[in-house]
Parts: C-alpha cells; sequence; structure tokens
C-alpha cells in the first residue's frame, strides 16, 4: 500500500499559541486529502476536503478560519490550528487519495496527537 | 444523512474462535467500501476496500463480503489470534475523492 505521513506524532502547546501538522503522501501524488478529527472512544469525523491547488471544503461545524487548510502541492497538506485551546485537544488524521491509486483506495497517515493546556 | 452501524461495538473471543463483525449502511450508492483496523492511540490501517460491483475480497484470514441490496458488509476473521486484537472499523464512500463515512467501530479483544 501506499504510504503517508504525519509530522508532529504528538504536541503539547499553551492555549493561544497555533500548531502546524503535515501530512505527506510519499510515494504518490495525492490530488485529495482529507483530515479528519478523532476524540477519545469516538469514530473519525470528517473535518475538510483538501484538493491541491485550490480551497478546502470544510464541514458544517467546523470554523475555517480556526482550522486553516493549505494543499500547495501533490503531496503536502497541513493542518493548522489557530488560537488553540484545551477543547482542541484530539487525534488529527489525514488521508490521501489520488493518482495511480487502485479504486480511490484511501490511505491514513499514523495521526498527530494534540494537547492543549 | 448517511450513516454506518457497526455491530457489537464491542466483542471478546478465545484465540482460535472465527468471528464476524457487522457493519450497515444507510446509502446503498456506495462507490467502495473499506475496513480499517486501528491500534489504540494510532493511525488507521487499511485491510480490504470492495468496490460496488464486488461482492468480496480476501486476505489472509480476513475475508469481507458487500450485499449493497441489503445495506451490509461483514468482515470474517478466522482463528483469530491476540494480535488481531485492534478496534476495527467499517468506512464507505459515495463517489470518487469523496470523504470515508465512518461507524463507531467493533473493540475487539482475543483472549490468549
Amino acid at each position: 500500500g501506499a504510504v503517508v505521513s504525519q509530522h508532529p506524532s504528538w504536541v503539547i502547546c499553551k492555549s493561544g499559541t497555533s500548531v502546524k501538522i503535515e501530512c505527506r503522501s510519499l510515494d504518490f501524488q495525492a490530488t485529495t486529502m482529507f483530515w479528519y478529527r478523532q476524540f477519545p472512544k469516538q469514530s473519525l469525523m470528517l473535518m475538510a476536503t483538501s484538493n491541491e491547488g485550490s480551497k478546502a471544503t470544510y464541514e458544517q461545524g467546523v470554523e475555517k478560519d480556526k482550522f486553516l487548510i493549505n494543499h500547495a502541492s501533490l503531496t503536502l497538506s497541513t493542518l493548522t490550528v489557530t488560537s488553540a485551546h484545551p477543547e482542541d485537544s484530539s487525534f488529527y488524521i489525514c488521508s490521501a487519495s489520488g493518482q495511480g491509486r487502485t479504486y480511490n483506495e484511501q490511505f491514513f497517515g499514523p495521526g498527530t496527537r494534540l494537547t492543549v493546556l | 444523512k448517511q450513516e454506518v452501524t457497526q455491530i457489537p461495538a464491542a466483542l471478546s473471543v478465545p484465540e482460535g474462535e472465527n468471528l464476524v463483525l457487522n457493519c450497515s449502511f444507510t446509502d446503498s450508492a456506495i462507490y467502495n467500501l473499506q475496513w480499517f483496523r486501528q491500534d489504540p492511540g494510532k493511525g488507521l490501517t487499511s485491510l480490504l476496500l470492495i468496490q460496488s460491483s464486488q461482492r468480496e475480497q480476501t486476505s489472509g484470514r480476513l475475508n469481507a463480503s458487500l450485499d449493497k441490496s441489503s445495506g451490509r458488509s461483514t468482515l470474517y476473521i478466522a482463528a483469530s489470534q491476540p494480535g488481531d486484537s485492534a478496534t476495527y472499523l467499517c468506512a464507505f464512500t459515495s463517489a470518487r475523492n469523496t470523504p470515508l463515512v465512518f461507524g463507531k467501530g467493533t473493540r475487539l479483544s482475543v483472549i490468549a
């Protein structure tokens, strides 16, 4: 299968700071990347869909000014949590699909655990 | 609204048993369906993908089936092992390059 990496794998920050999470497709060109959030003992909830070179599409209830998504290249998408607060503490996971990938299969990164103090 | 339901929510079995995890979905117009495994605090590992035109896929001890008419998919695990202990998630997409809709998962424990 394809490899998707995320960096950092975990981060602890103070309330009010901004945190950037990177999602990279290592061996294929990801025309579409998705960002999900997972709270403890819950399933994954879609935050936004990101297509290379265009603005992200956010799900209802997700603040676009708080969760900034940039998909500037076919191998990299970033999620920036601006002015993070404790309620933003969660597990953030990206997935990627795109050129050459069989049947639109999505491949997931290992996730980033964000803890806001 | 598309929904995915997974039953049971949790399952504990002795090592060596064959088991079936169930997934049902409300939207029969699916593009493909995927089964994933998630270990605690980790990301997702894709296990099997079934296209809408297919009825089943197999990989090793795993077999996944898809019945669009009834809105159901099952994941069959043969000869379960303690290493199979994890949360298993079912998810589907309704079109190409659209996001996955996830169920809440089945938490499996295989006891040695």
